[in-house]
Order: structure tokens, then C-alpha cells, then sequence
């Protein structure tokens, strides 16, 4: 049984490129969740969808990110415009249900995004 | 909103003697306590979780304590190797303002000296 997925696992973007970030859940689950780990910090949630629908997304930057989950297909997180301060881990975890705090969440290897 | 305060930042300890990471919360409403390890390049891996309705769960070497009444909870390893070398966060969940999503501490990064 495969765990999270995510590709690519390095990225480097230049300034003012797109970064495309992602990820496929644990077979069987059908909510993933996006954090954003910063050198020497903790993780820090960012965004949390279902399949077609995005439930929370109070961690995320208003501009310029964006997040899906199609109906068939990986999630994806979209950074347009990228910045130097955009540099980080960003992880994705996938639990099997949802709106239970007490699901326990999966996380995938992460992508490491630099940007220069 | 929720907020996690973990101790100490960094721990080092004899290999063989125990380590204990402390947390507290913030948000009385949280129901659901992960620690994570993360190894260097890795994601975060549950090593054990602890629920509201339970004080105190044991998986081999590892144990977690959970006080609701004072808001803390912690992780103790007890005859530590060196592969028990990594980051560990501790997390909340499932307050007022976390729900499904999860709020982690800073992280302790333990170094097991041989």
C-alpha cells in the first residue's frame, strides 16, 4: 500500500515563475491537506480539501496560491509569481475521512522548493 | 486561535538513558495529540497519538502523557538508541479554530550521544 505521494521532490524556480507542487493521497483517502515548513521551524498548515472542494484554507496566502483537488488526479498547489520568501518544505498528508479532528493525518515525503 | 509550545528546542542524552519533549496548548476544545518524527530530507512520521478521552498510551519505548486539566501533554523515550536521533513535533488538533487541521509545536531536535 503506497503511501502520499508528491512530485517533484526538488524544485528551483526563478523569481516571477510558477511553482506547480504535487500530490497524490494514500489509496483510499480522499481528503489532503497542504503545510508549509520553513528552515528550522514547524510545519504550518495552509490549506485542506476534499475531492473537488476546498473546506479550509485559512493558512493560505491570500495571493498568489492557490489549491485543487480534482475529481480525478493529484492535488495541486499552484505558486504564481514566486519569491525568494516562498523558499521551503511544503508537505502534503492525506487522512481517509475528514471534518474529525481526530483523523490521523499521513504525511508524504515533501518538496522542497528554492528559489533563486 | 490554537496555539503549541513545545520543550526543550534541543535535547541531547546518553544513548540507553530516556528523553521526555513537553507541550502545552492552548485551545481547551483540542481532542487529538500526534508526535511526529522527522528525519533530515524525510516527512513527518507518526510514532503515536493520544486522545482526549485517555491519559497516559505506551507503544514499546515511546509513551505519551496527557494532563486536559493543565493543558499538557508529553513524549517520553525511554532506553534510547541512536537511530532515535530527529526532529519530534508534538501537535493539537480539533479546537475551536483547528477542527481538522493540524497545529504543531516548534519541534526538538534530540541528539542520542553514544
Amino acid at each position: 500500500n503506497a503511501g502520499v505521494m508528491q512530485n517533484p521532490r526538488h524544485l528551483v524556480r526563478r523569481r516571477g515563475q510558477e511553482a506547480r507542487l504535487r500530490c497524490s493521497p494514500m489509496k483510499g483517502h480522499s481528503h489532503v491537506y497542504w503545510y508549509r515548513q520553513l528552515p528550522e521551524e514547524g510545519l504550518k498548515f495552509m490549506v485542506y480539501l476534499q475531492k473537488e472542494n476546498i473546506i479550509d484554507e485559512s493558512g493560505m496566502p491570500k495571493e498568489r496560491f492557490s489549491a485543487e483537488f480534482p475529481k480525478e488526479g493529484p492535488s495541486i498547489l499552484r505558486i504564481q509569481q514566486v519569491v525568494r520568501g516562498d523558499s521551503a518544505a511544503y508537505f502534503c498528508a492525506s487522512s481517509p475521512r475528514g471534518g474529525r479532528s481526530t483523523d490521523t493525518q499521513y504525511f508524504g515525503p515533501g518538496t522542497r522548493l528554492t528559489v533563486l | 486561535g490554537e496555539n503549541v509550545e513545545q520543550h526543550p528546542s534541543t535535547l541531547s542524552v546518553q544513548e540507553g538513558d530516556s528523553a521526555v519533549i513537553k507541550c502545552t496548548y492552548s485551545d481547551s476544545a483540542s481532542n487529538y495529540f500526534p508526535w511526529y518524527k522527522q528525519e533530515l530530507g524525510k516527512g513527518p512520521q507518526l510514532i503515536i497519538d493520544i486522545r482526549s478521552n485517555v491519559g497516559e498510551k505506551k507503544d514499546q519505548r515511546i509513551a505519551v502523557t496527557l494532563n486536559k486539566t493543565a493543558k499538557h501533554f508529553s513524549l517520553h523515550i525511554t532506553e534510547t538508541q541512536p537511530e532515535d536521533s530527529a526532529v519530534y513535533f508534538c501537535a493539537a488538533s480539533g479546537g475551536y479554530s483547528s477542527a481538522s487541521k493540524i497545529i504543531f509545536g516548534s519541534g526538538t531536535r534530540l541528539s542520542i550521544r553514544p
